[in-house]
């Protein structure tokens, strides 16, 4: 099974700012790696899939990089509603893991 | 617009069973696989079992194997997970979602399993 380890448990940051979460896999994912964000009470919502590419809605403020083991996905600057959690997922080999997930709070 | 709305969840006792449910619209259900995964209370994601549009293909995560069983109906566009000899572990809120381009797109808004005595 592939391990997916996300880094880091919290990230405190101010409104307007930039926010920078990573994913680390336990072995090459390819780019078969997605993000999704869960708000208190509600249900995940996919973000970016295939490493880099928006999911319908999602906007441009939210991007995603990386290959192979090493993920990123950067919040360029964050807006009230982006405070979440958020988790990466690999699919590379299916049905696909979940990292245990980045609390993203207002610092 | 895609919609799942999941139902079955409740109490049930150590050993009981449970059937949740999944009913699809919006698309056209017959063509996707779908998934069921689950969350423990504050805690992370867990894949638990998957079927394939013509649900001749099913799979099931090694905690659950031999006690779960999925399926679907695709004339009732609804998918279904049975949950027997449910343990204190199987806590859980309970996501049906479709499954597209390998990633899990859209999600219903999740029933709750609890078993306790």
């Amino acid at each position: 099974e592939i391990v997916m380890t996300q880094s880091p448990a919290t990230l405190s940051v101010s409104p307007g700012e930039r926010a920078t979460l990573s994913c680390r896999a336990s072995q090459s994912v390819n780019n078969n790696l997605a993000w999704y964000q869960q708000k208190p009470g509600q249900a995940p919502r996919l973000l970016i899939y295939d490493t880099s590419t928006r999911a319908t809605g999602i906007p441009a403020r939210f991007s995603g990089s990386g290959s192979g083991t090493d993920f990123t996905l950067t919040i360029s600057s964050l807006q009230s509603e982006d405070f979440a959690v958020y988790y990466c997922q690999q699919y590379n080999n299916w049905p696909g893991t979940f990292g245990q997930g980045t609390k993203l709070e207002i610092k | 617009q895609v919609q799942l709305v999941e139902s079955g969840g409740g109490l049930v006792k150590p050993g009981g069973s449970l059937r949740l449910s999944c009913a699809a619209s919006g698309f056209t259900f017959s063509g996707y696989y779908m998934t069921w995964i689950r969350q423990a209370p504050g805690k992370g994601l867990e894949w638990v079992s998957f079927i394939s549009s013509d649900g001749k293909t099913i799979s099931y995560a090694d905690s659950v194997k031999g006690r779960f069983s999925i399926s679907r109906d695709n004339a009732k566009h609804s998918l279904y997970l049975q949950m027997n000899s449910l343990r204190a572990e199987d806590t859980a809120f309970y996501y049906c979602a479709r499954v597209s381009r390998l990633v899990e797109d859209y999600w219903g808004q999740g029933t709750l399993v609890t078993v306790s005595s």
